[in-house]
C-alpha cells in the first residue's frame, strides 16, 4: 500500500532563517505531488505542484520554492524566512492520470511552521 | 477559473442531530468534487467524492452528499451526528488537470 511521510511534525524557526520540509511516497511511481498551505481559518492553498523529477509549477509567487529530485521525494525550501510563511503545510500526491480527473489526493499528515 | 464556498466557517450541533454542511462551486466544465475532513493537527482524509456516475454520493463514517448542478451545489449530510464527527470538513473541485481547489473549510462542533 501508498504511504506518505512528512517531516518535521512541528517547527520553530527565527525570521530570516533557511527552511527545508521533506515529502516522501512509498508504494507508487510517478505520482503528482503537491504542497498546501493551511493558515488558520483560511482553507487551503495550493503552493506548488509536480508531475515529475524536475518539474515543479508554481500557484503563488511568495517567499518559498520545491524541488524533486528524485521521483517519489518533494521538498519546500526558503532562503530566509518570513512571519507571513508560518502555517501548517500540508504534502499530497495524486496519481493523475492514471486514475483520471477525479483522482483523489493523499495527504501527509503536516508540519506545522511557527516562525518568530 | 474553479472556486468553492463554504458556508459558514463553524457549525454547531447536538449529538443525534442531522449535520448539514454547505457547498457551492463554480466551475466552467463539468465538476469532480470531493469532501474531505482534517482532524486536529493532521493532514486531511476523503470522506467522498462525486464524479458524475450518480448525484448521491455515500461516503466513509456514515456522511453523504448530493450534488445539485442547477444549484450548483454539494452539501454534506449526516442524519445523526456523534461526538467523534468533531473535526474541520473542506470541499473542493477540480475539473480536471492537476489542480484540486478547496474552500476555507467548516469546522464542525458536536455538543453532548
Amino acid at each position: 500500500s501508498q504511504t506518505i511521510h512528512q517531516w518535521p511534525a512541528t517547527l520553530v524557526q527565527p525570521v530570516g532563517s533557511p527552511l527545508s520540509l521533506e515529502c516522501t511516497v512509498e508504494g507508487t511511481s510517478n505520482p503528482n505531488l503537491y504542497w498546501y498551505r493551511q493558515a488558520a481559518g483560511r482553507g487551503l492553498q495550493l503552493l506548488f505542484y509536480s508531475v515529475g523529477i524536475g518539474q515543479i509549477s508554481s500557484e503563488v509567487p511568495q517567499n518559498l520554492s520545491a524541488s524533486r529530485p528524485q521521483d517519489r521525494q518533494f521538498i519546500l525550501s526558503s532562503k530566509k524566512l518570513l512571519l507571513s510563511d508560518s502555517g501548517f503545510y500540508l504534502c499530497a500526491w495524486s496519481g493523475w492520470p492514471r486514475g483520471g480527473s477525479n483522482e483523489k489526493l493523499f495527504f501527509g499528515s503536516g508540519t506545522q511552521l511557527s516562525v518568530l | 477559473a474553479q472556486s468553492v464556498t463554504q458556508l459558514g466557517s463553524h457549525v454547531s450541533v447536538s449529538e443525534g442531530a442531522l449535520v448539514l454542511l454547505r457547498c457551492n462551486y463554480s466551475s466552467s466544465v463539468p465538476p469532480y468534487l470531493f469532501w474531505y475532513v482534517q482532524y486536529p493537527n493532521q493532514g486531511l482524509q476523503l470522506l467522498l467524492k462525486y464524479t458524475s456516475a450518480a448525484t448521491l454520493v455515500k461516503g466513509i463514517n456514515g456522511f453523504e452528499a448530493e450534488f445539485k448542478k442547477s444549484e450548483t451545489s454539494f452539501h454534506l449530510t449526516k442524519p445523526s451526528a456523534h461526538m467523534s464527527d468533531a473535526a474541520e470538513y473542506f470541499c473542493a473541485v477540480t475539473s480536471g488537470g492537476f489542480k484540486t481547489i478547496f474552500g476555507a473549510g467548516t469546522r464542525l462542533f458536536v455538543k453532548a
